[in-house]
């Protein structure tokens, strides 16, 4: 199984500063034929159910705001938030689905400082 | 509009059954593998299981194999997670989750999400 490793655990930032989230796979997930990396990266607030934020590691979902972007090749990804906002409050999650068991990091606390 | 909606959860004895079912609208349903994947009060997220879209492939996570069975009736745009044996570390909010890309026999990233149904398994 993939294992997938986030950090850290928890984070604390200003209101406009950046946010960096990394996430680290046990084994690459750049699938060589379409040179695309099978990561995902979801924001989760609290009492809400996971939202999607990034795909293919820096594919930006609809509607998500600029400011979230995503980098990283093979095993080793980046979620930044350039400027954080007061509803940037959240748990951000990595989601590898390179191969089944399809796993998740274990989640950053992001929250304001 | 893409809605999720699941429901069926409650609370049930070890040992004990449950299915859970996840009513979708605003897509063509038959088109998109779905998938299941819990959170434990106060955890982060687990993937459980998935389904393609014509039912031809599935898979589980190792700590349901043999546990939980994933379905689908594309007639009825509804997915369902058959629960047996159910341990007091199957106590989740169980979501359902839509495949963001159509036709693919595997799960890739999961672009809507429903509200989540909450199993607790305890005597």
């Amino acid at each position: 199984d993939i294992v997938m490793t986030q950090s850290p655990d928890s984070l604390a930032v200003s209101l406009g500063e950046r946010a960096t989230i990394n996430c680290k796979s046990s084994q690459s997930i750049l699938y060589s034929s379409n040179n695309k990396n099978y990561l995902a990266w979801y924001q989760q607030r609290p009492g809400q159910p996971p939202r999607l934020l990034i795909y293919w590691a820096s594919t930006r979902e609809s509607g998500v705001p600029d400011r979230f972007s995503g980098s990283g090749s093979g095993t080793d990804f980046t979620l930044t938030i350039s400027s954080l906002q007061a509803e940037d409050v959240a748990v951000y999650y990595c989601h590898q689905y390179y191969s089944p068991p399809y796993t998740f990091g274990q989640g950053t606390k992001l929250e304001i400082k | 509009e893409v809605q999720l909606v699941e429901s069926g959860g409650g609370l049930v004895q070890p040992g004990g059954s449950l299915r859970l079912s996840c009513a979708a609208s605003g897509f063509t349903f038959s088109s998109y593998a779905m998938s299941w994947v819990r959170q434990a009060p106060g955890r982060g997220l687990e993937w459980v299981s998935a389904m393609s879209g014509s039912s031809s492939r599935t898979d589980y996570a190792d700590s349901v194999k043999g546990r939980f069975t994933i379905s689908r009736d594309n007639s009825k745009n509804t997915l369902y997670l058959q629960m047996n044996s159910l341990r007091a570390e199957d106590t989740a909010v169980y979501y359902c989750a839509k495949d963001g890309l159509s036709g693919r026999d595997l799960a890739y990233y999961l672009d809507y999400w429903g509200q989540g149904t909450l199993v607790t398994v305890s005597s």
